[in-house]
C-alpha cells in the first residue's frame, strides 16, 4: 500500500514549546519532503531529504529543523514555536531526486497560540 | 523565481456543468519546465491527477484535461462535466527539469460541486 502517513493530525501547542511533527512512508522513497500551506498562499518548500542524513533547505527553513534517519521516517521540528508558525504542514516522497510524482500525507493542522 | 497563478476560489460549479480553472506560469529557471494538477480531496493529502513534460501535449486522467501551452504559458484544467465527487481543491504546479527537485505550487482552486 503506497502511503504517507503524518502524525498528529491537529497540535496545538504555546508559543515558546518545542514540537516534532513526523511522517513515515512505505514506498521506500529517497526523497522526502516538508511544505506548509497558509491561508491564500500555495505551498511552500521548508526542507527537502535525499536520503538519511541528507538534508538540503527548501524555501523558508528559518525556524526549522528536520531530522531523517530512516529513510521511511522524515521529522519536522519547531524549537521554541512562534505564533506566525501556525498553519497545516505537509509531508511529501517522492522516487529519487527529481520532483515528479509527490506523493502526499493527510497533513498536520498546527496551531501555536 | 518561477511561480503560478491559478483562479482564485471557491469557484461553485452545478452538477454536469462544465469546468475550467485557468493555471499560468512564469519559469525563469527553465524555458520549458513540466506542469502538474494537484488535488485534494477533503480529509486527505494531494494526489497527482495529471501532468504533462512536453509543450504542446495533453494530459487527462478522470475526465479532467490540461494542455501545456508555451506560447501563452497556461495549462488550464478543464472538465466537460463535473460530478459532485469532484469537489476538492485543485493545484497547479510547476517542476523544474534541470536536476532540481522542488515543485512550485498555485494557491490552490477549492471547487464547490452543487448538486
Amino acid at each position: 500500500d503506497m502511503k504517507v502517513t503524518q502524525m498528529p493530525r491537529y497540535l496545538i501547542k504555546r508559543m515558546g514549546e518545542n514540537v516534532l511533527l513526523e511522517c513515515g512512508q512505505d514506498m521506500s522513497h529517497e526523497t522526502m519532503y516538508w511544505y506548509r500551506q497558509d491561508p491564500g498562499l500555495g505551498l511552500q518548500l521548508i526542507y527537502i531529504s535525499y536520503d538519511v542524513d541528507s538534508n538540503s533547505e527548501g524555501d523558508i527553513p528559518k525556524g526549522y529543523r528536520v531530522s531523517r534517519k530512516k529513510r521511511e521516517h522524515f521529522s519536522l521540528i519547531l524549537d521554541s514555536a512562534k505564533t506566525n508558525q501556525t498553519s497545516v504542514y505537509f509531508c511529501a516522497s517522492s522516487f529519487g531526486g527529481r520532483a515528479e510524482t509527490l506523493y502526499f500525507g493527510s497533513g498536520t493542522r498546527l496551531t501555536v497560540l | 523565481g518561477d511561480s503560478v497563478t491559478q483562479t482564485e476560489g471557491p469557484v461553485t460549479v452545478s452538477e454536469s456543468e462544465s469546468l475550467i480553472i485557468n493555471c499560468t506560469y512564469s519559469a525563469t529557471s527553465i524555458a520549458y519546465p513540466n506542469l502538474f494538477w494537484y488535488v485534494r480531496y477533503p480529509g486527505e493529502g494531494l494526489q497527482l491527477l495529471l501532468k504533462v513534460i512536453t509543450a504542446g501535449q495533453k494530459g487527462s486522467s478522470r475526465g479532467f484535461e490540461a494542455t501545456y501551452n508555451k506560447e501563452t504559458t497556461s495549462f488550464h484544467l478543464q472538465k466537460a462535466s463535473v460530478q459532485e465527487s469532484d469537489s476538492a481543491v485543485y493545484y497547479c504546479a510547476l517542476g523544474n527539469t534541470e536536476g532540481a527537485d522542488r515543485l512550485t505550487f498555485g494557491k490552490g482552486t477549492q471547487l464547490i460541486i452543487q448538486p
